[in-house]
């Protein structure tokens, strides 16, 4: 029921894209994404509640594909404070309010 | 317009104490979630729980530990008898029901 996130781990210079994806072997009704820095609180930075819909958030954005379970975040032209562990979160199509976080992907960002 | 609190932000505890963590969610939020997260790992669903009322528990070890959302006051996830190994950081979020999940800073349990 834990989504899987890929890659595990990133390591960019600054200004480089990356896109981290995260899926589900169950049909979602909503994905969450997180952004957590070292010894700090997840940080919320978006929802994404329908299929094919696509967020974005500064140069950061997502989309959802609901027939494929899988959503991917992509980050263009990423800065320093775009460093730290990326969470997705998954609420199942039951709508039990529970959101169930993968493992997170820890991307770096060199100057 | 204050966020998530939690208290205590650091707990150390001796292995057979007692540990009590604290959670006020944001103004206007009824549900309360508990996650705790291992060193260098995810975030893991204990518990959610409505005013009065647990929802979820179904990530909460059956043992010594039990959390609360009294009608007034803060949210409680309650551990005794600690052991080495319930050495974590311990986060709560809270929602108005309408999906987003906003977290406090949590707590680091240290039991030595």
């Amino acid at each position: 029921q834990q989504p899987v996130q890929s890659p595990q781990a990133v390591i960019l210079r600054e200004g480089e894209d990356a896109v981290i994806n995260c899926s589900s072997s169950k049909a979602l009704y909503s994905v969450h994404w997180y952004r957590q820095k070292h010894g700090e609180a997840p940080v919320f930075l978006m929802i994404l509640l329908k299929g094919g819909e696509q967020k974005g958030h500064e140069k950061i954005s997502a989309s959802f594909n609901e027939k494929k379970q899988q959503s991917s975040l992509y980050l263009t032209a990423s800065q320093l404070s775009y460093s730290g562990t990326y969470f997705c979160g998954t609420e199942l199509l039951n709508r039990d309010d529970k959101i169930i976080f993968g493992k997170g992907t820890r991307l770096h960002i060199l100057p | 317009n204050a966020g998530v609190m939690q208290n205590p932000r650091h707990l150390v505890r001796r292995r057979g104490q007692e540990a009590r963590l604290r959670c006020s969610p944001m103004k206007g939020h009824s549900h309360v979630y508990w996650y705790r997260q291992l060193p260098e790992e995810g975030l893991k669903f204990m518990v959610y729980l409505q005013k009065e009322n647990i929802i979820d528990e179904s990530g909460m070890p059956k043992e010594r530990f039990s959390a609360e959302f009294p009608k007034e006051g803060p949210s409680i996830l309650r551990i005794q008898q600690v052991v080495r190994g319930d050495s974590a950081a311990y986060f709560c979020a809270s929602s108005s029901g309408t999906d987003t999940q906003y977290f406090g800073p949590g707590t680091r349990l240290t039991v030595l």
